[in-house]
């Protein structure tokens, strides 16, 4: 199975800034790595896949970058909607598809 | 629009069963894979099983394998989920997800909860 990890587990930040979560594989997934953003009571929300490709709607705000073991999403500006918590995901491996732990991304 | 509606959640004691259901609606559902994925209180993200779409092939965490049974009814647009023998760390909501065209899960049903206790 591969293990994702992801840092920081939690990021206190304020409106504005510009931040960076990291996700790390296990062992290489290629591109194909999907980030999600979750708030409390409701489902994941695909934000990016493909490692870099943002899904129609998500603000150009949200990039993604990496490959093969590291990625990372960049959120330039924060806005008070972001908060929430980010997930990595790959799938690489038909049918054995495994989350990070997810960063909490908190208001300063 | 795609629409995923879990159901079929509830209290269960452990050794228990229950059947997950997920209606999908707003695509050509036997042409999908598709998932559950569940999220224990506060936790993380799970994928428990998979069911490919044309002739089913089945795929399972270690976690649920041999206690979990997913299959689907593609003249109902429905994905079933039968859990046997509950444990205490079943508890979770339990999502249904369908991928993207490129990647990831783009559609998400809104969860059921299963919580197991005495």
């Amino acid at each position: 199975e591969i293990v994702m990890t992801q840092s920081p587990a939690t990021l206190s930040v304020s409106p504005g800034e510009r931040v960076t979560l990291s996700c790390r594989a296990s062992q290489s997934v290629g591109s194909n790595l999907a980030w999600y953003q979750q708030k409390p009571g409701q489902p994941p929300r695909l934000l990016i896949y493909g490692a870099s490709t943002r899904v129609t709607g998500i603000p150009a705000r949200f990039s993604g970058s990496g490959s093969a073991t590291e990625f990372s999403l960049t959120i330039s500006s924060l806005h008070s909607e972001d908060f929430a918590v980010y997930f990595c995901q790959q799938y690489n491996t038909w049918a054995r598809y495994t989350f990070g732990p997810g960063t909490n991304l908190e208001i300063k | 629009e795609v629409q995923l509606v879990e159901s079929g959640g509830g209290l269960v004691q452990p050794g228990g069963s229950l059947r997950l259901s997920c209606a999908a609606s707003g695509f050509t559902f036997s042409s999908y894979g598709m998932t559950w994925v569940r999220q224990a209180p506060g936790k993380g993200l799970e994928c428990v099983s998979y069911i490919s779409g044309g002739v089913p092939t089945t795929s399972y965490a270690d976690s649920v394998k041999g206690r979990f049974t997913v299959s689907r009814d593609s003249s109902k647009n429905t994905l079933f989920l039968q859990m046997n023998s509950l444990r205490v760390d079943d508890t979770a909501v339990y999502y249904c997800a369908k991928p993207g065209d490129a990647g990831g899960f783009a559609s998400w049903g809104q969860g059921t909860l299963v919580t197991v206790s005495s």
